[in-house]
């Protein structure tokens, strides 16, 4: 089966524009999150989709990000407008049971520079 | 979520057994013991987990004290390819077990 599969691979951007990260889960697999690391720092959660529907966004830093699954198929998630300090590397993963008793597929994520 | 302790590196022989311990120590009665490793640039990936039995896959095997306040990851025959920054991670199975943070991991180089 195709991985979960996130796209840009690498994006720099100059600070206070906008970028689109985009993140296709593995078919069939209803939850989908958003993770990221950034500088030197752990890899953080920032929010769960069950289908399209929102189950946890609390790791969500701030209102300039926004999450969306519609569909319940591939997601996005924006930066709007981007700051320094969100630069770092942005995961997604798809699992198909809520209780991961499979573990979490990963993609390759998103390298994020903000200039 | 518990929090979970590890060293930050270790170094193993090529075909040797790579054992990597994680502490955690304030571990509750549902909450399961995940491994994740990640390899240069690439996305985590899942391995094993475990609730109090010990567990063993083709990847790995999971030894999870009697106390469950510790657990040890062991890769058999370690290869070159098994460098990689090892994460332990505990967490209930149900709701809000995507909000884990991956701490800091321990960077497992394998030696030739």
């Amino acid at each position: 089966e195709a991985g979960v599969t996130q796209f840009p691979s690498h994006s720099v951007i100059e600070k206070g524009q906008t970028v689109t990260l985009r993140c296709d889960p593995i078919s069939g697999h209803d939850n989908l999150y958003w993770y990221r690391r950034v500088m030197g720092k752990e890899i953080k959660f920032l929010l769960h989709f069950v289908k399209e529907s929102k189950q946890d966004e609390s790791g969500m830093p701030n209102n300039r990000f926004l999450a969306e699954r519609t569909g319940g198929t591939y997601s996005t998630l924006k930066v709007q407008p981007a700051e320094l300090e969100d630069s770092g590397v942005y995961f997604c993963a798809s699992s198909q049971d809520l209780y991961r008793q499979k573990g979490y597929t990963f993609g390759s994520g998103t390298r994020l520079t903000v200039v | 979520d518990a929090k979970t302790t590890q060293p930050p590196s270790m170094d193993c022989a090529e075909g040797r057994a790579a054992n990597l311990p994680c502490n955690h120590s304030t571990i509750s009665g549902n909450e399961y013991v995940y491994w994740y490793r990640q390899i240069h640039s690439q996305g985590p990936q899942y391995i094993i987990h475990g609730l109090k039995n010990n567990e063993t896959n083709e990847m790995a095997s999971l030894i999870i004290t009697e106390d469950r306040k510790s657990s040890t990851l062991i890769l058999p025959h370690a290869t070159l390819r098994d460098t990689a920054v090892y994460y332990c991670i505990v967490s209930p199975p149900y709701t809000n077990a995507g909000k884990s943070t991956f701490g800091d991991g321990t960077t497992l180089t394998v030696k030739p």
